[in-house]
């Protein structure tokens, strides 16, 4: 059963900072991988997506990057600001099913001003 | 922009009570899931659907059913709430095969359910 692992729980850092958040996921039979924003209190919202073929997907200041061999992904921000202040959720889908996508438990970021 | 509507923000509800929640996508969507939403253990699924009518367990099933009779609507309903059911419900949908993009779940705001 794929589990998926984010550390750490929790990070706060001062703002203009780069930062990573990582996530590793014991499968690497996988279809895909998501990197998803959450507010508090609020529904997902996808930030990134990389296909199992691919080795990293950029959106501005957000880069993320894929290592199946090793089980692992990486998100890179890139000057951070108060608004990028969320938790940050990464997800796998299985190669056998991707609609089974499986969640680690997430980043809470803060940046503060 | 795709839009993912749930019928509730908040509800709140007594133990043996039936709970129905109600998540509507406007994109045509082939797929849609529930999933809840816990401390410390990450989104779980507890149902998708790949079409109407059509259902499949996710992984903790029990104490729900669902229901699709439209392709834009799924629900998903708590025959006897109990109190380890209080939660955020979060309801998502996706469209089979194609582009990156189209392969995203787009999520609704959730529901946020407390069982007395």
């Amino acid at each position: 059963k794929q589990e998926v692992t984010q550390i750490p729980a929790a990070l706060s850092v001062p703002e203009g900072e780069n930062l990573v958040l990582n996530c590793s996921f014991t499968d690497s039979a996988i279809y895909n991988l998501q990197w998803f924003r959450q507010d508090p209190g609020k529904g997902l919202t996808s930030l990134l997506l990389i296909q199992s073929s691919q080795r990293e997907q950029t959106s501005g200041r957000l880069n993320a990057s894929l290592d199946k061999s090793s089980g692992r992904s990486t998100l890179y921000i890139a000057a951070s600001q108060p608004g990028d202040s969320a938790t940050y959720l990464c997800a796998v889908s299985t190669l056998y099913n991707n609609n089974d996508m499986r969640f680690g438990a997430g980043t809470r970021l803060t940046v503060k001003p | 922009d795709v839009k993912v509507t749930q019928s509730s923000r908040y509800l709140v509800k007594r133990t043996g009570e039936k709970v129905f929640l109600e998540c509507v996508q406007d994109m045509d969507h082939e797929n849609m899931f529930w999933y809840r939403q816990d401390p410390g253990l990450g989104l779980r699924l507890i149902y998708f659907s790949y079409d109407v009518k059509m259902k499949e367990k996710g992984d903790i099933p029990e104490g729900y059913s669902v229901s699709r009779e439209k392709k834009e609507r799924f629900s998903l309903i708590l025959e006897s709430a109990s109190t380890n059911q209080t939660s955020m419900y979060l309801c998502a949908s996706s469209y089979s095969g194609g582009t990156t993009d189209e392969e995203t779940q787009y999520f609704g705001p959730g529901t946020r359910l407390l069982v007395l």
